[in-house]
């Protein structure tokens, strides 16, 4: 297996511009995270699925944020409009229930 | 609300030290406790998983321990090298992950 696939590696967007960002988990796996990581505040959770669900989505910052997991294979993250607060790198990471999780690359996303 | 402490923020030693990384969560009921390895613009590696029912993980010069009831785990790295140097990271599982702030570490040659 390829491991997790995240798209683009990086973007650079001006402000107010939609952002998606793409995660391609292992496949069979049914757990899929989304991070963000600065230097001010490390790793945050934003949101996780199970089989397909969005569980819990509290570290979700604002409603310009949304996530979707269409099938088990595929997930986007969505910044709408994008803000310079926004930049980070963000990731994405998969595992079968409560076992090892494997993260993607990443995503450095920069809004000017 | 889980909640994850790394003691050290940073540790800089010479080659060939043995040396212990701690990592602390304050809801005992995790499912297992992850530690990952991060090189600077890299995502994360996972190093060891670590089952609530287990006390200890081996991989290598990599031991990882658990203690559910006081909240606590150790990574120990034994005869370091620069090639360890990067940021390290503990993750307590309750169905979600969540990290603690990293324990970056520099070995010296």
């Amino acid at each position: 297996d390829a491991g997790v696939i995240q798209s683009p590696r990086h973007e650079v967007t001006e402000m107010g511009q939609e952002v998606t960002l793409r995660c391609k988990p292992i496949s069979g796996h049914n757990s899929l995270f989304w991070y963000r990581q600065t230097m001010m505040r490390g790793l945050e959770l934003l949101i996780y699925f199970n089989n397909n669900v969005p569980i819990d989505d509290s570290g979700m910052p604002e409603d310009r944020f949304s996530a979707k997991m269409p099938n088990a294979s595929f997930s986007t993250l969505k910044i709408q409009p994008s803000e310079p607060r926004d930049s980070a790198v963000y990731f994405c990471a998969s595992r079968m229930t409560n076992t090892e999780a494997f993260f993607g690359q990443g995503t450095r996303l920069t809004v000017v | 609300k889980q909640e994850v402490t790394q003691i050290p923020a940073a540790l800089s030693v010479p080659e060939g030290e043995n040396l212990v990384l701690n990592c602390s969560f304050t809801d005992s009921a995790i499912y297992n406790l992850q530690w990952f390895r991060q090189d600077p613009g890299k995502g994360l590696t996972s190093l060891l998983l670590i089952q609530s029912s287990q006390r200890e993980q081996t991989s290598g010069r990599l031991n990882a321990s658990l203690d559910k009831s006081s909240g606590r785990s150790t990574l120990y790295i034994a005869a370091s090298q620069p090639g360890d140097s990067a940021t390290y990271l503990c993750a307590g599982n309750t169905d979600k992950l969540i990290f603690g702030t990293g324990t970056r570490l520099q070995v010296f040659p």
